[in-house]
């Protein structure tokens, strides 16, 4: 089984509909992230979490929100989703810094199409 | 502020060649350079790093990369492409403040051609 499972991997929704999209990890690490990618932008951060009581906004935050329900449960909010939303999606963990810093756990990406 | 370009959207090699992926890096600070490798209908993996130290680092497969300051570049090479090289290739830096923050470049696909 991975260590960062994302849900649903691919989801085709329309215009003002709400989605929620899920990771979870079994790493035991504190630091979750949600980058959305783009072609020609690579990976853009969106939000991120460094324990369950601590969220913080990315680069592109607008139009969404998070929910960090435990230390292995990150979800990704579009409260209205809309057609510039159409992306690929990732969640990430990372541990603590130090050695391990930067070194992010990638889930396998969640493909989120807005008609 | 600090950001990461890399120089080529696309590059393609015949198996066997060289392969150079460049990325350079604007930073006010010593920086932590990282590159990320992405196969295909999957999340990205780290290849290497760069923190402190030795400037030439290696990483997986037979990758490495160099960190010149005097040029802020920190391209990723490996001698000799094998097909299974074929991903796209993301180079990052690491946001100053302690927050552990990627920023991460363009990507650049790489195709391996027989």
């Amino acid at each position: 089984d991975a260590d960062v499972t994302q849900t649903p991997r691919n989801r085709i929704t329309k215009t003002g509909k709400r989605i929620m999209l899920e990771c979870s990890q079994t790493k035991g690490h504190d630091r979750m992230y949600w980058y959305r990618q783009d072609p020609g932008l690579g990976l853009r951060l969106i939000y991120y979490s460094f324990d369950v009581k601590d969220i913080n906004k990315g680069e592109i935050s607008d139009g969404y929100s998070v929910s960090r329900q435990a230390q292995a449960k990150f979800s990704l909010s579009l409260e209205s989703a809309i057609p510039n939303q159409t992306a690929l999606y990732f969640c990430a963990t990372s541990d603590l810094g130090g050695i391990n810093t930067g070194e992010l756990f990638f889930g396998e990406g969640s493909r989120l199409t807005v008609l | 502020a600090q950001s990461v370009t890399q120089l080529g959207s696309h590059v393609s090699v015949s198996e066997g060649a060289l392969v150079l992926l460049r990325c350079n890096y604007s930073s006010s600070v010593p920086p932590y350079l990282f590159w990320y490798v992405q196969y295909p209908n999957q999340g990205l993996q780290l290849l290497l790093k760069y923190t402190t130290g030795a400037t030439l680092v290696k990483g997986i497969n037979g990758f490495e990369a160099e960190f010149k300051k005097s040029e802020t570049s920190f391209h990723l090479t490996k001698p000799s492409a094998h097909m299974s090289d074929a991903a796209e290739y993301f180079c990052a830096v690491i946001l100053s403040g302690g927050y552990n923050k990627l920023i991460f470049g363009a990507g650049t696909r790489l195709a391996v051609h027989p």
